[in-house]
């Protein structure tokens, strides 16, 4: 079935440890995402990717980083994790930039820094 | 600064009854919107979606209502069942905002056996 694939499920890195997350993707949509999901709050965006063109959130801080390097995947890397990065980070993808049928979301991949 | 937000935090609702959760925005330029469900350790999965110009959209056992004019949107759980306890976010996005989907805080539906 075709979908969004995020990996690992669970994550754990120690303080200030450089850590990857990776999605992949079978749609071949366009557009890739990268969404914070802290608990019992809100999936906060942290930027998108549409093709090979990057789109940073202004408020995302600068340890996070993105790397597309083909259509189907995305990578995030936390440079320096802090305890307050821990949270789930949910990848989204879509077919254009405009959202019909909302995104399509993976699974999570939920980070642990001790 | 702008955001999506929900009324309630938590909702009870006995099994077999209607659920409606609420949900506020403040962009007047929003032009779609979506109501996610999340359950615990899961993504969000789309569960219906209306556009700004609609009022009312139906889907399986679920509607969606919007009110431009108060800036709220509801989502309605018809005869509720044990599946649908999951955290439910309403979401949104404009174009002047280069469509990017934005969430609410989220509602905790429980379902009272």
């Amino acid at each position: 079935d075709a979908m969004v694939i995020q990996n690992p499920r669970y994550q754990v890195t120690q303080f200030g440890k450089p850590v990857t997350l990776s999605c992949s993707q079978t749609l071949n949509h366009n557009v890739m995402y990268w969404y914070q999901q802290k608990s019992s709050q809100a999936p906060k965006l942290l930027f998108h990717y549409y093709d090979k063109d990057f789109n940073n959130e202004a408020d995302t801080p600068d340890n996070f980083q993105s790397r597309r390097p083909n259509t189907s995947f995305c990578f995030l890397d936390i440079r320096s994790p802090g305890l307050g990065d821990a949270a789930m980070y949910l990848c989204a993808t879509s077919r254009e930039r405009e959202p019909l049928d909302g995104y399509t979301f993976g699974s999570g991949t939920r980070l642990t820094v001790v | 600064g702008e955001s999506v937000g929900l009324h309630l935090p938590t909702l009870s609702v006995q099994e077999g009854d209607n659920s409606i959760i609420n949900c506020a925005y403040s962009n007047s330029a929003s032009d779609y919107f979506i109501w996610y469900k999340q359950e615990s350790g899961k993504g969000p999965q789309f569960i219906i979606d209306i556009r700004s110009n609609m009022d009312k959209r139906q889907g399986q056992r679920v509607t969606v209502l919007l009110n431009k004019t108060v800036k709220h949107l509801s989502l309605q759980i018809a005869a509720t069942q044990p599946g649908d306890s999951a955290v439910y976010f309403c979401a949104e996005s404009a174009l002047n905002r280069d469509d990017k989907i934005i969430f609410g805080k989220g509602t905790r539906l429980h379902i009272l056996p």
